[in-house]
């Protein structure tokens, strides 16, 4: 599949600290998601980009669509110990078959 | 809300058993897609449906895996024989359509001794 760079791969961050994590790739997407991963549990979707260019937030997250359609970032404001997990990007290809190609995700842990 | 519904949730097999894992997609939801995470490659598209029709898994090894959906409300994915190298978890997803994004399962934890 398409390669995602996302980056950092982990981050130590104290509770009330803003966050950001990146992706990017060779590739332009038409979508770009990104999830959070909880211990056990399957992906959650947070945002989903769909425009160049796009900002969108969704409570303490905010995340934007790069210019290029090649990039995204994901900020996390005011963290709190439940922000504790791992972060995936992920961008679907507008092809026949809309395959989504994962990075391989930010895991991120909070000092209390 | 809405979920995608895995069973089983753990799975603990020997070598050479099958193993079928089994996935209930959103109602409505007309595409399902399989994937395997491990430490090592993180999340791997296996294959994926759309209104049932199988549309690509070029990333199963298809002489040990298969993946069906019966009807609309159930998806599987067996492994036959098994093989400590299957050790994931896999999970299901579904979408309403081609273009929205996808939800997940909890995944099922195979562990094959």
């Amino acid at each position: 599949g398409q390669q995602l760079n996302q980056s950092p791969q982990s981050m130590f961050i104290q509770e009330g600290e803003d966050v950001s994590m990146n992706c990017t790739s060779s590739s332009i997407f038409n979508t770009w998601l990104w999830y959070k991963q909880d211990p056990g549990e399957g992906p959650v979707l947070l945002i989903a980009l769909y425009k160049a260019g796009e900002l969108t937030s969704n409570g303490r997250l905010t995340a934007q669509f790069g210019i290029t359609r090649k990039d995204s970032f994901l900020n996390i404001s005011a963290s709190i110990p439940s922000d504790v997990g791992i972060y995936f990007c992920a961008g679907q290809l507008q092809t026949a078959d809309y395959k989504l190609s994962f990075g391989a995700g930010t895991t991120v842990t909070v000092r209390a | 809300d809405a979920r995608v519904t895995q069973t089983p949730r753990h799975k603990v097999t020997e070598m050479g058993q099958e193993v079928t894992m089994r996935c209930q997609p959103i109602l409505g939801h007309n595409t399902v897609f399989w994937y395997r995470q491990t430490m090592m490659q993180g999340l791997e598209l296996l294959a994926y449906f759309r209104n049932r029709a199988p549309l690509d898994d070029s990333g199963m090894p298809k002489d040990r895996f298969s993946a069906e959906m019966p009807d609309a409300t159930l998806a599987t994915l067996k492994i036959q024989p098994s093989e400590p190298r299957d050790s994931a978890v896999y999970f299901c997803a579904s979408g309403l359509n081609f273009a929205s994004p996808l939800h997940f399962g909890n995944g099922t934890r195979l562990t094959v001794t």
